[in-house]
């Protein structure tokens, strides 16, 4: 069965330093997203992607932060300068249809980030 | 804000026992309501959407029954089983593709 993968599975960096999390959505999908959860917290949406270009993101979402289609199959998250408040699990989502609310999206299994 | 909740955080029952928790969503400006079954380390599995006013769905032993005008959505196990222990997120679709979690309840199913 086709699934999301996500690479690293943990990432370990200091404060200020890039990151970059790698997501390869489900081969036919169209619309990926981000969401993280902090330890302890809900699981909070970040951004969804379609064609190319953002088409929603939350007020977590600032110019920290960017997301990026570099080739027909990843999909990946740039966190510029990290913070310590950055820590927590990131997980990346992808659907086939764009927009429909009873569509599914499918998870990978995260990638858990702790900026030191 | 909207603001999804769910009950209770966490549940601990024996093998066999049936069980059920509870998801409350906005009532107003309803698109669907996804369930999601996520074991540690492992990617969330998508159990059901449920679009409509007194939708039940079903998966093996799981099923789950949603009702609009009052904002809340059931999910019922059952004879629990060990490896139905996981963390259950419900998820309140909002406009723009995202999706608007709970803070799940955690089930741990004893032999």
């Amino acid at each position: 069965e086709p699934e999301v993968t996500q690479t690293p599975s943990h990432q370990v960096t200091q404060m200020g330093q890039e990151v970059i999390l790698r997501c390869v959505p489900i081969s036919n999908h169209l619309y990926f997203y981000w969401y993280r959860q902090i330890l302890g917290q809900k699981v909070e949406f970040l951004v969804s992607f379609y064609n190319n270009e953002i088409s929603e993101k939350s007020e977590i979402f600032d110019d920290q932060f960017s997301v990026e289609r570099p080739d027909g199959s990843n999909f990946t998250l740039k966190i510029r300068s990290t913070k310590l408040e950055d820590s927590a699990m990131y997980f990346c989502a992808s659907s086939e249809a764009h927009l429909d609310s009873r569509e599914t999206q499918y998870f990978g299994p995260g990638t858990r980030l702790l900026v030191l | 804000i909207l603001n999804v909740e769910q009950s209770p955080q966490s549940l601990h029952v024996q093998e066999g026992d049936s069980t059920n928790f509870t998801c409350s969503f906005p009532s107003s400006n309803f698109y669907a309501l996804h369930w999601y079954r996520w074991e540690t380390a492992k990617s969330p599995e998508a159990l059901f959407v449920m679009t409509l006013n007194g939708d039940e769905k079903k998966k093996g032993r799981i099923s789950a029954t949603l009702n609009t005008k009052e904002g809340y959505s059931y999910l019922y196990i059952k004879g629990s089983q060990p490896e139905d222990s996981a963390t259950y997120l419900c998820a309140f679709y909002n406009q723009g593709g995202k999706l608007i979690f709970g803070q799940g309840t955690e089930l741990s199913v004893k032999p």
